[in-house]
């Protein structure tokens, strides 16, 4: 079975740029999340998605950061514009409810 | 507010020898607890979980105890070995109206010497 997948997996970019990552979650996984880690920091939950309705955003810097998951599969999250702060790895991770959550390979974006 | 706290950044023992991960807690709430390794390049793997209900959870070389009047996890590997060379993530779930959230803790990185 395939796991989560994810693309790009490196990305660099230069502030004020747009960027947008995009999620394949396990086949028959309703649950879908992104997370933000940090350099030397654990992963930290951006959004949470149940099918195609976000349940959980409250982490997510709505001024620069949107999120989609349009028929309840696949999922982008995007950032405009970026921001030297911005600098990190982005998880997605899905799961089938409340059940172990799988994550992908992430994606680390650079930001200069 | 760090709800997950793992205060050893980093952790080295030689293979063979019993390899003691360690996490603390703040939030009674939790109800269950993760821990998961990730390997460089790559997302966090799922490895081994506890209830809050039960003490301990056994899995081949890796065991976790739960100490909940403590508010204390901690992971062991025996006997541990060079592949097991990773970063270590406690997480710690917390069910919502609508599914569960985790929160993570910072990471230890664990070396395993031959």
């Amino acid at each position: 079975e395939a796991g989560v997948v994810q693309s790009p997996r490196y990305k660099i970019i230069e502030k004020k740029q747009p960027v947008a990552f995009w999620c394949n979650p396990i086949s028959g996984h309703n649950t879908l999340y992104w997370y933000r880690q940090n350099l030397g920091q654990g992963p930290e939950l951006l959004i949470r998605y149940e099918n195609e309705e976000a349940v959980d955003d409250s982490q997510l810097p709505k001024d620069r950061f949107s999120a989609e998951r349009l028929k309840g599969v696949d999922s982008t999250l995007k950032i405009q514009p970026a921001e030297l702060g911005d600098s990190a790895v982005y998880l997605c991770a899905s799961s089938q409810g409340m059940n172990t959550q799988y994550f992908g390979p992430g994606t680390r974006l650079t930001v200069l | 507010d760090q709800q997950v706290k793992q205060n050893s950044p980093s952790l080295s023992v030689q293979e063979g020898r019993i390899s003691i991960l360690n996490c603390d807690y703040t939030n009674s709430m939790f109800d269950y607890f993760l821990w998961y390794k990730k390997y460089p390049a790559e997302g966090p793997t799922f490895l081994i979980s506890i209830s809050s209900i039960k003490d301990k959870n056994e899995d081949g070389r890796f065991t976790v105890f739960l100490n909940k009047s403590a508010k204390h996890l901690s992971l062991h590997i025996v006997p541990s070995q060079p592949g097991d060379s990773a970063v270590y993530f406690c997480a710690a779930r917390t069910k919502e109206t609508s599914g569960s959230r985790l929160t993570f803790g910072e990471g230890t990185q664990l070396t395993v010497n031959p």
